[in-house]
């Protein structure tokens, strides 16, 4: 089964760091682009990030960017995203997300959820 | 960055009526649109991808049209499976940026 699986999320405090990871299996990575979109709670979706296959092209939101580093391993089929400088408002499901060829956003992982709270 | 308004916000509809959802972009993107699904504490799903082509194993009852700045979600005929929040997303450029959500409720 084409899958990514989500992990890492947990509850920490105002100025903290997680790392979320994303495995993804039934397919090869090196062979998608991939991004994260979160999901505040009872809000719509926003997408937060972006990586190429090779990681020579990495894109962010204007509400992640110098905070969050996205990055990949392939040959572990493995994606990471390092959050710093955690605020109440990246309290989100965050979601692990295939980009298809620039075209579609294929396949969604289940959600990591992350809360930021003292 | 390119901003996308839906509406409505949200609908009510029975079932077999016919339901339409528009998603306007502030600048044209081509057909660089896609629609996406989502229920109640799931992740969201792809319905529709590059304007109008229906993603595999999505039921024929949904379609999607339009072109450069206009841009509509057709569900034929309402099922209770259908309800769902629906949002639009363009992936014409970076930031990615999705509509604002339709809450669909199926009488």
């Amino acid at each position: 089964e084409v899958q990514v699986v989500e992990s890492g999320g947990g509850l920490v405090q105002p100025g903290g760091s997680l790392r979320l990871s994303c495995t993804a299996s039934g397919f090869t990575l090196s062979s998608y682009s991939m991004n994260w979109v979160r999901q505040a709670p009872g809000k719509g979706l926003e997408w937060i990030s972006y990586i190429t296959t090779s990681s020579r092209t990495i894109y962010y939101a204007d509400s992640v960017k110098g905070r969050f580093t996205l990055s990949r391993d392939n040959a572990k089929n493995s994606l990471y995203l390092q959050m710093n400088s955690l605020r109440d408002e990246d309290t989100a499901v965050y979601y692990c997300v295939r980009d298809r060829y620039e075209e579609a956003f294929d396949i969604w992982g289940q959600g990591t959820t992350v809360t930021v709270s003292s | 960055a390119i901003q996308m308004t839906q509406s409505p916000s949200s609908l009510s509809a029975s079932v077999g009526d016919r339901v339409t959802i528009t998603c306007r972009a502030d600048q044209g993107i081509k057909n660089d649109l896609g629609w996406y699904q989502q229920k109640a504490g799931k992740a969201p799903k792809l319905l529709i991808y590059a304007t109008s082509r229906l993603e595999s194993g999505v039921p024929s009852r949904f379609s999607g049209s339009g072109s450069g700045t206009d841009f509509t979600l057709t569900i034929s005929s309402l099922q209770p499976e259908d309800c769902a929040t629906y949002y639009c997303l363009q992936d014409y450029s970076y930031p990615r940026t999705f509509g604002q959500g339709t809450k669909v409720e199926v009488k």
